[in-house]
């Protein structure tokens, strides 16, 4: 049972390029989310997901993507990356009440 | 929308015990969830209240007023590894996804 997992685990990009972040749950969890988090800061929800097929978004979706194909599969896309996309990038999935954490991408756009 | 406010540092002594307050508003409640997160790494789940009242789980406790907008975290006999950071954070509905956190107390432990 690997929980939540999120690759890659460090990310450099340049401005104005676009990659997808990946995550996994293997919970059966129905609940996901992506959340950010910069320096001194809490975490800030992007996007989130009640199910396949249902996505919803969080306070701060813009430039940002997701689908949500599979119960297993939350992907965020950054459609071109700018520097105040710089974060640490948090998935979760919940079993409603707890929010279980992967270990985080480490992003960094110059 | 939704806001929470909750101190940004805390100092306390090894074997002390320390409150971390949060207030809320937010346009429609579902329950209040503490977090704790160690430098680096990713935020784990400490409790939940739901209801108004304490929630105790070993040295942690967790209270809600819904009535206030207002919970604390309580964390007795403190050890060195409880320095971290603590959010608490907001489910506004009844979508276990949509959690809206505070911007955290940094606790720090002293011998």
């Amino acid at each position: 049972n690997a929980g939540v997992t999120q690759t890659p685990k460090f990310q450099v990009l340049k401005t104005g390029q676009s990659m997808t972040l990946q995550c996994a749950q293997d919970m059966n969890h129905e609940y996901m989310s992506w959340y950010r988090q910069d320096p001194g800061m809490g975490l800030r929800l992007i996007h989130y997901s009640v199910g396949a097929g249902i996505t919803d978004q969080g306070e701060v979706p813009n430039g940002y993507n997701v689908s949500r194909s599979t119960t297993e599969d939350f992907p965020l896309r950054l459609l071109s990356a700018a520097p105040s996309q710089t974060s640490v990038y948090f998935c979760a999935s919940s079993s409603m009440y707890e929010q279980y954490f992967g270990p985080g991408t480490r992003l960094t756009v110059t | 929308g939704q806001s929470l406010e909750q101190p940004s540092e805390v100092t306390a002594v090894e074997g002390a015990i320390v409150q971390i307050n949060c207030t809320y508003q937010t346009s429609g409640f579902y329950g209040l969830s503490w977090y704790q997160q160690h430098d680096g790494g990713a935020p784990t789940f400490l409790s939940y209240n739901g209801l108004d009242g304490l929630e105790e789980t070993g040295r942690f406790s967790s209270f809600l007023s819904r009535s206030d907008s207002y919970g604390y975290l309580l964390l007795q006999e403190l050890q060195m590894k409880d320095s971290a950071s603590y959010f608490c954070a907001v489910m506004d509905s009844n979508q276990g996804g949509k959690l809206i956190f505070g911007q955290g107390t940094e606790l720090s432990v002293k011998p």
